[in-house]
């Protein structure tokens, strides 16, 4: 099957300061891309879609300038977490869908958790 | 709106027993259906969809589901569990069908345990 890598497994940081999580497609190029956050003991939520080359759709409630989503190839998105404070620690995951198939498939990646000190 | 709920948090069976997992969910489509499991630190992983043909759906790992529309249902079933199979379970269901990429709206998830 595809294979979505998700990079870095676990950061931590310090408040105020910039993450940046990275996505990739590895065997497959993806022209969708979308990212989900979750809480503990909750189910995942979608944050923004984001097509290669154009610029990302954000989901209601979600802060554009504070998720910074950046999809400029086939087989890479990035997030990028700005001024990170401790209401941002959470879960991220990452997911790619190949062009065509029907249904349309999103590949996940195994996530990202973020602790904000 | 769609929505999703997974009746049960929590499964908990003995190895080589029947497996159940419990998925209803609302739609004002006509829903793309998927079960994900996810694995300790490991990406969530399609078990299967259902998209309108058959409605009893056969997966990887002896997995099947059947969609029941009068029921609003799709349950996750497994003749016989293995030690392998713990994980957790994702109902997930699309606002989309065919080759497009819908909204997917998650259920909240089943742990599921076997015992030797």
């Amino acid at each position: 099957g595809a294979v979505v890598s998700q990079h870095p497994s676990r950061v931590i940081c310090k408040s105020g300061t910039s993450v940046k999580i990275e996505c990739r497609s590895l065997d497959f190029q993806a022209t969708t891309m979308f990212w989900y956050r979750q809480f503990p003991k909750q189910s995942l939520m979608l944050m923004a879609t984001s097509n290669e080359g154009s610029k990302a759709t954000y989901e209601q409630g979600v802060e554009k300038d504070k998720f910074l989503i950046n999809h400029a190839s086939l087989t890479l998105s990035t997030l990028t977490v700005t001024s990170a404070h401790p209401e941002d620690s959470s879960f991220y995951i990452c997911s790619a869908g190949a062009a065509g198939g029907n249904p349309a498939i999103q590949y996940f990646g195994a996530g990202t958790r973020l602790s904000v000190l | 709106a769609q929505s999703v709920t997974q009746l049960d948090s929590h499964v908990s069976v003995s190895e080589g027993t029947p497996v159940l997992l419990r998925c209803n969910y609302s739609s004002s489509y006509s829903p793309s259906l998927f079960w994900y499991v996810q694995h300790p630190n490991k990406g969530l992983q399609l078990l299967l969809k259902y998209t309108s043909a058959a409605t009893l759906v056969k997966g990887i790992n002896g997995f099947e589901a059947e969609f029941k529309k009068s029921e609003t249902s799709f349950h996750l079933t497994k003749p016989s569990a293995h030690m392998s199979d713990a994980a957790e379970y994702f109902c997930v269901v699309s606002d989309a069908g065919g080759t497009s990429y819908g909204k997917l709206t998650f259920g909240q998830g089943t742990i599921l345990t076997v015992h030797p």
